[in-house]
């Protein structure tokens, strides 16, 4: 069972905005600024999409994009492309022993 | 840029040890901004952190694995290494080498592309 809690899947339209959620506790996403996201094609390594909540690393699309509201914290992509299809994970410190937690994925599919 | 590549047996039988190596180019494993990790996927399932450790010496591993994992760098040869004993079914996943840099940042920016290794007799 995953430390932080994102549903197993989302969908949405070419074009279309979609938000996948990420829900952790005051130990985690909601104690600290330090929640990432990462896109993961199938047979494919994670890559790093959102770093510390809001940030992008350089070369990743300004579709993407992170906030967090109390224990909850969101990825947001816009004007969905085909190639968005892919699994989504949330990360996050954690100040219990664990110190990295992750989130158990959401599979993203484009209509 | 960072670029990372696993290696080790496929095929790792139960109560025995699994060794895999990470094999660090465009940068050094003794650089000083980064942590070295390794991070594990089984099958159809999410990511599991295992450990990191920085060249220094400091590491840290999840409670979960501590007992049965220890992760090593080899400065001569640009590599880091881990080592999980005692296997079962359950270990069997995609392991992957990260880079976290130093201070207060938790995430990994540089992944290497995975090994995947089965537990099985």
């Amino acid at each position: 069972q995953s430390a932080l809690t994102q549903p197993a899947s989302v969908s949405g339209s070419p074009g279309q905005s979609i938000t996948i959620s990420c829900t952790g506790t005051s130990s985690d996403v909601g104690g600290y600024n330090y929640v990432s996201w990462y896109q993961q094609h199938p047979g494919k390594a994670p890559k790093l999409m959102i770093y510390d909540v809001t940030n992008r690393p350089s070369g990743v699309s300004d579709r993407f994009s992170g906030s967090k509201s109390g224990n909850t914290a969101s990825l947001t992509i816009s004007g969905l492309q085909a190639e968005d299809e892919a699994d989504y994970y949330c990360s996050s410190y954690t100040s219990t022993s664990t110190h990295v937690a992750f989130g158990g994925g959401t599979k993203l599919t484009v209509l | 840029q960072v670029q990372l590549q696993e290696s080790g047996p496929g095929l790792v039988k139960p109560s025995e040890t699994l060794s895999l190596t990470c094999t660090v180019s465009g940068d050094s494993v003794n650089s000083v901004i980064y942590y070295w990790s390794w991070i594990r996927q089984p099958p159809g399932k999410g990511l599991e952190w295992i450990a990191y450790m920085h060249y220094s010496g400091s590491s840290n591993y999840n409670p979960s694995l501590k007992s049965r994992a220890t992760i090593s760098v080899d400065t001569s040869k640009n590599q880091l290494s881990l080592k999980l004993n005692a296997v079962t079914a359950a270990d069997t996943a995609v392991y992957y080498c990260a880079s976290k840099k130093v201070g207060a940042t938790y995430y990994f920016d540089y992944w290497g592309q995975g090994t995947l290794v089965t537990v099985s007799s």
